[in-house]
C-alpha cells in the first residue's frame, strides 16, 4: 500500500538560511508523482513543486527544490534563503500513476518556523 | 480569476443533524476531491469524483455523502452517522488528463465544522 512518512513534526530555521524537510514514501507502482504543499495559518493548501517518478532531473521552482532519491524512496524539500513568510505547515504527497485515478495521499506534515 | 470557493467558512452542527458543505470551481477541472484534516494531522481522503455523475469512496467515506450533478460543483454532506465530524474540510480540484494533473491540486480555503 502507498504511504508517505514525514518524520519531523517541527523544524526551526534562521531567516536567509536553507532548510531541508524530509519525506519518504512507499509504493509498488513504478509510475507515481510526488508533490509538496504549503499550508499557512489561513488553512489553504498551496501547491509548491512536483516530481515525476521517471524524471531524470530534480525539480526546482524558484527557492524550492526537490531532492529526489529514487532508490531510497525519498523526496526531500529544500527551501533556500528562508523568509519569515515561509513559516507554515508543509505536506509531502504522492499520487500513484495507474491506480486510484488521480487521488493523492498526504503525509502528516512538518511545521516550519523561520526565526528573524 | 479562476479558483475554488468553499462555503461556509465556519459551520456549527448539532448532534444528529445533517449539514452540507459547498464546493464550487470555475477552473474547468474534471476531477474534484474532499479531504478531512484533524488538528496536527495530514489530509485524509473522503470522496473523489473524476467525471460528472460519478464518484468513488476514499479512505474515510463512512458517515459522508456526495453528489456530482454539475462539473463545477461537488457538495459534501456530513450525516448524523458521522460520529466525530469536528474537523477542517478541504475541497480540491485537478485536471484529469495526466499532463496537466502534474501541476497538483487547487484547493479551496476550507470549512471548519464544529459539533455543538
Amino acid at each position: 500500500a502507498q504511504k508517505i512518512t514525514q518524520t519531523q513534526p517541527g523544524m526551526f530555521v534562521q531567516e536567509k538560511e536553507a532548510v531541508t524537510l524530509d519525506c519518504t514514501y512507499d509504493t509498488s507502482d513504478p509510475s507515481y508523482g510526488l508533490f509538496w504543499y504549503k499550508q499557512p495559518s489561513s488553512g489553504e493548501m498551496i501547491f509548491l513543486i512536483y516530481q515525476g517518478s521517471y524524471d531524470q532531473q530534480n525539480a526546482t521552482e524558484g527557492r524550492y527544490s526537490l531532492n529526489f532519491q529514487k532508490a531510497r524512496k525519498s523526496a526531500n524539500l529544500v527551501i533556500s534563503a528562508s523568509q519569515l513568510g515561509d513559516s507554515a505547515m508543509y505536506f509531502c504527497a504522492m499520487r500513484e500513476g495507474h491506480t486510484g485515478g488521480f487521488k493523492t495521499i498526504f503525509g502528516a506534515g512538518t511545521r516550519l518556523f523561520v526565526k528573524a | 480569476d479562476g479558483g475554488i470557493t468553499q462555503s461556509p467558512k465556519y459551520l456549527f452542527r448539532k448532534e444528529g443533524q445533517n449539514v452540507t458543505l459547498s464546493c464550487e470551481q470555475n477552473l474547468n477541472h474534471d476531477a474534484m476531491y474532499w479531504y478531512r484534516q484533524d488538528p496536527g494531522q495530514g489530509l485524509r481522503l473522503i470522496y473523489y469524483s473524476q467525471i460528472v455523475n460519478d464518484f468513488q469512496k476514499g479512505d474515510i467515506a463512512e458517515g459522508y455523502s456526495v453528489s456530482r450533478e454539475k462539473k463545477e460543483s461537488f457538495p459534501l454532506t456530513v450525516t448524523s452517522a458521522q460520529k466525530n465530524p469536528t474537523a477542517f474540510y478541504l475541497c480540491a480540484s485537478s485536471a484529469s488528463d495526466r499532463a496537466r494533473a502534474n501541476y497538483g491540486y487547487t484547493f479551496g480555503s476550507g470549512t471548519r465544522l464544529t459539533v455543538v
